[in-house]
Order: C-alpha cells, then structure tokens, then sequence
C-alpha cells in the first residue's frame, strides 16, 4: 500500500521568495515519487520525478526535489517564486514493481499563491 | 506534443441520467487513467486500462464503467448519474515502458454537475 501526505493545503509566499511545498510518503516498497503542477483550468503536467537515480531531482520551471528516505520525504522547492507559479501542485507514488506499479497514488494539492 | 482531448468541459445532467465521458489520446500510450479531483482529496483513480478492451479498478470504481474499445479512445460511464457524482474528471495516458512510469499525460477535464 501506497500513500501520500502533502502538509498545507495552502502556502503563499511573496514573489522571489523560497517555495518549498512539503511532501511525506508511505510505502512498503521502493518508491518512484513525482511532482505535477496544475494551472487554473488546466490539466496537470509534470515537474520531475524521483526514480530511485540521483535523489536530488530538477524539473521543469526551476524547481526542484529532494528524496529522503530516512524521513521519508520529497519536498519540492523552488529559489525565488515568480507570480506564474502561482497554481496546485500535487505529489505523487508509485511502487517501483507489484501490482500497484504504474498506478500514480496523489496527495491532496497544496495551492501556492504569490504576492508581489 | 502529446495531446489529450476530452469531450466536453462543461456538463450538466439530471439525477438517474446515464452519462458518458470521452477521452482520446493521439500519442499511441498503451496506458489510460480515469480520476475525478475534489477539493481536498486531490486525484482519486476511478478505472485504468493497459490496453484495448482491458480495464482495471482503481481505488473508487463504484458507479462507474470504462470502456476501451481502441487505443486511443477510453470512456466513462456513469450508468446513473447520481449528485454526489458531481466532480472535476480527468483522463490521462502513459507509455507502458519502464522508464516512463509514472509519466502520465492528463487532459483538461470535464466540470460535471448532477442535478
């Protein structure tokens, strides 16, 4: 089993503030975990995604995450906020292998909003 | 670019009706998913297909079926629409290679209101 807690439903930072979005997992087998990003009346897209490589992952935009294992977490943080960042993001799992492998479990959203 | 279209964006239907949700996807995936997104609940997978005329429940199919009856084509049907069925869905497709797990192409869903 398989899932994702995503801490804060709501962020707002100003713009060219650090964004950092808070992602915890549980999973009873390796993980591939990814970020996807969705715009006001949009579909999601995907930012970057961890499979088990490097565990610091850069995605699209200037964002970028981390794979922690020992605090099993995948934050996702970006150096300055630009106002076009404002949007969902979701964390996702799946398992590297089993019967959930390929099956994308999310998180609950965090919406980013930012000032000027 | 990888394009996935659904039918509609807005939809409104009666109680009991019997509502279809279309999804196509021009990038030849073997994968297509069917979630619907609530505020505070995010993506819940409703059905998944591998391949034609193969489906797989997901964590909430009640209510719903799929059907699959060429690649690039998957729908949902609710066989009564009832209104705690009113949600945002979204279909997406994936290739089935290991090295693209997980990289799923979504659509820009359709905004359903049962009345």
């Amino acid at each position: 089993a398989q899932s994702v807690t995503q801490l804060g439903s709501h962020v707002s930072v100003s713009e060219g503030a650090l964004v950092l979005l808070r992602c915890n997992y549980s999973s009873s087998v390796p993980p591939y975990l990814f970020w996807y990003v969705q715009y006001p009346n949009q579909g999601l897209q995907l930012l970057l995604k961890y499979t088990s490589a490097a565990t610091l992952v850069k995605g699209i935009n200037g964002f970028e995450a981390e794979f922690k294992k020992s605090e099993t977490s995948f934050h996702l943080t970006k150096p300055s906020a630009h106002m076009s960042d404002a949007a969902e993001y979701f964390c996702a799992v799946t398992a590297a292998g089993g019967t959930s492998y390929g099956k994308l479990t999310f998180g609950q959203g965090t919406i980013l909003t930012v000032h000027p | 670019d990888v394009k996935v279209t659904q039918s509609s964006r807005y939809l409104v239907k009666r109680t009991g009706e019997k509502v279809f949700l279309e999804c196509v996807q021009d990038m030849d995936h073997e994968n297509m998913f069917w979630y619907r997104q609530d505020p505070g609940l995010g993506l819940r997978l409703i059905y998944f297909s591998y391949d034609v005329k193969m489906k797989e429940k997901g964590d909430i199919p009640e209510g719903y079926s799929v059907s699959r009856e060429k690649k690039e084509r998957f729908s949902l049907i609710l066989e009564s629409a009832s209104t705690n069925q009113t949600s945002m869905y979204l279909c997406a497709s994936s290739f089935a290679g290991r090295n693209r797990v997980g990289e799923q192409y979504f659509g820009p869903g359709t905004r359903l209101t049962v009345t």
